[in-house]
C-alpha cells in the first residue's frame, strides 16, 4: 500500500512569491492534516481537512490556506512568502478522521525562502 | 494553551539497555496519545499509540499512560544504535489536531 505522497520534495522561492504544495493521502484515507516543522518552533498544526471541509485550523496567518478535493488529495498554498516561512511542510493522513486514528506522515516538502 | 512537554535530552543509553522517554500534558480533554520517531532529515514515523490508562506493548516498545498524573511514557527495551533518533510525543486535541512536544533526542551507544 502506497504511503502519503507529497510533491514537490524541495522548493526554493523568493520573498513575496506564492507556493502550492500537494499531498496525496494513503488510499482510502479521508482526513488530511498539514504541519509546519522548524528548528525553533518544532511541529505545529496548520489545518485539517475531511471530506473537502476544513474542520480545524492552527494559529497561522491567513496567508496559509488549503483545500481538499473529492478524491481526498489536498493542497496548501502560502501567499506573499516571508523568510520565516522556510520550513519542512508535512502532510499526514488518517482513515476516518476520528481522534483515535493515528496519522501517517509523508516525506514532506522542504521550502526555502531567499 | 494546550501543551505537551518533553525533556529535549539527549538521553544517552548503552546498547541493550532500556530507554525511558517521558511526556507530560496539560489538556485533560483528549486522551489519544501518539509516539513518533524522527531520524535527522526524515519525516516522523509512527511508533505507538495509546488511548487507555495502563500499558500497551508492541515488540520492544511499551507505551504507558497515566491519566491521573497526565503523564505518557515510551519504554524501548534492548535499545539498538539504530534506535538513535528524536522521539516525539503528540496528543490529539480534536479533529486530528496533533499537539507535539519538542521531542527527546535518544543516543544509543554501541
Amino acid at each position: 500500500k502506497a504511503g502519503v505522497t507529497q510533491t514537490p520534495r524541495y522548493l526554493i522561492k523568493t520573498r513575496g512569491q506564492q507556493v502550492t504544495l500537494s499531498c496525496s493521502p494513503i488510499s482510502g484515507h479521508r482526513s488530511v492534516s498539514w504541519y509546519q516543522q522548524t528548528p525553533g518552533q518544532g511541529l505545529q498544526f496548520l489545518f485539517e481537512y475531511f471530506s473537502e471541509t476544513q474542520r480545524n485550523k492552527g494559529n497561522f496567518p491567513g496567508r496559509f490556506s488549503g483545500r481538499q478535493f473529492s478524491n481526498s488529495r489536498s493542497e496548501m498554498n502560502v501567499s506573499t512568502l516571508e523568510l520565516g516561512d522556510s520550513a519542512l511542510y508535512l502532510c499526514a493522513s488518517s482513515s476516518t478522521g476520528e481522534g483515535n486514528q493515528p496519522q501517517h506522515f509523508g516525506d514532506g516538502t522542504r521550502l526555502s525562502i531567499l | 494553551q494546550k501543551e505537551v512537554e518533553q525533556n529535549s535530552g539527549p538521553l544517552s543509553v548503552p546498547e541493550g539497555a532500556i530507554a525511558s522517554l517521558n511526556c507530560t500534558y496539560s489538556d485533560r480533554g483528549s486522551q489519544s496519545f501518539f509516539w513518533y520517531r524522527q531520524y535527522s532529515g526524515k519525516s516522523p514515523e509512527l511508533i505507538m499509540f495509546i488511548y487507555s490508562n495502563g500499558d500497551k506493548e508492541d515488540g520492544r516498545f511499551t507505551a504507558q499512560l497515566n491519566k491521573a498524573s497526565q503523564y505518557v511514557s515510551l519504554l524501548i527495551r534492548d535499545s539498538q544504535p539504530s534506535d538513535s533518533a528524536t522521539y516525539l510525543c503528540a496528543q490529539n486535541t480534536g479533529f486530528q489536531k496533533l499537539v507535539f512536544g519538542t521531542g527527546t533526542r535518544l543516543l544509543v551507544s554501541p
